[in-house]
């Protein structure tokens, strides 16, 4: 099983709101991985959770903050975002080491008025 | 500069045509090529690792290669259903971020 699974599908919020998304694997996937993708570019990397420690923050607003609650489960909560921020959020996971393929969940298609 | 580059952008075929995509690469250790499948609306796709040049993998119509400057994914007599774009990524050294090349997005037509 290489499953990956994120909700909620599609999320509309304000700008004042907060919400979260969530992810999760059950492959023993010790790495995490959280992205941001526009139309027509590739995946942008936001963080990385290895061991469930955060290991890498891509420089990205404090308006996104992540949390691995343990070793399966990845949210990422969202508070006051703008306009910009609308994207689809993906989820990856891979093995622990570096150098595996990692595993991408459908995403979550996010829209903020 | 670590840097993917895909070749073409947008390749359009008539079912059954085969044809190959490219993705060359400046890196400094190599620590695996990655093939990923994306269609609209949808997470990437997992296809193949490739860790050494010289080395090959094969899945239904598809066949991806790597030497030690570029991959091909080469489509075998296509079907419409292979429509998508094909993104292509490197990791190197310890590094887990992958670097993304911008895609392929192939067109099969009936």
């Amino acid at each position: 099983d290489t499953e990956v699974t994120q909700t909620p599908k599609h999320l509309v919020m304000g700008m004042t709101n907060k919400k979260s998304l969530k992810c999760e694997q059950h492959m023993g996937h010790r790495a995490m991985y959280w992205y941001k993708q526009k139309a027509k570019k590739p995946p942008e990397l936001m963080f990385v959770y290895s061991y469930e420690k955060l290991s890498i923050n891509e420089s990205v607003p404090s308006r996104f903050s992540p949390e691995c609650p343990n070793s399966s489960l990845l949210n990422l909560h969202l508070h006051a975002l703008q306009p910009e921020d609308s994207a689809l959020y993906l989820c990856a996971s891979s093995q622990g080491r570096v150098g595996y393929e990692q595993y991408f969940g459908p995403g979550t298609r996010l829209t903020v008025t | 500069e670590d840097q993917v580059t895909q070749s073409p952008e947008a390749l359009r075929l008539q079912e059954g045509e085969s044809s190959s995509l490219n993705c060359s690469y400046t890196v400094s250790g190599l620590r695996g090529l990655f093939w990923y499948r994306q269609d609209p609306g949808k997470g990437p796709e997992f296809l193949f690792t490739l860790y050494s040049a010289g080395e090959e993998k094969e899945k239904e119509r598809l066949k991806a290669t790597l030497t030690k400057k570029e991959s091909f994914l080469h489509i075998t007599a296509p079907k419409p259903e292979d429509s998508a774009t094909y993104l292509c990524a490197v990791q190197a050294g310890n590094n887990r971020k992958l670097i993304w090349g911008l895609g392929t997005s192939l067109a099969v037509n009936p």
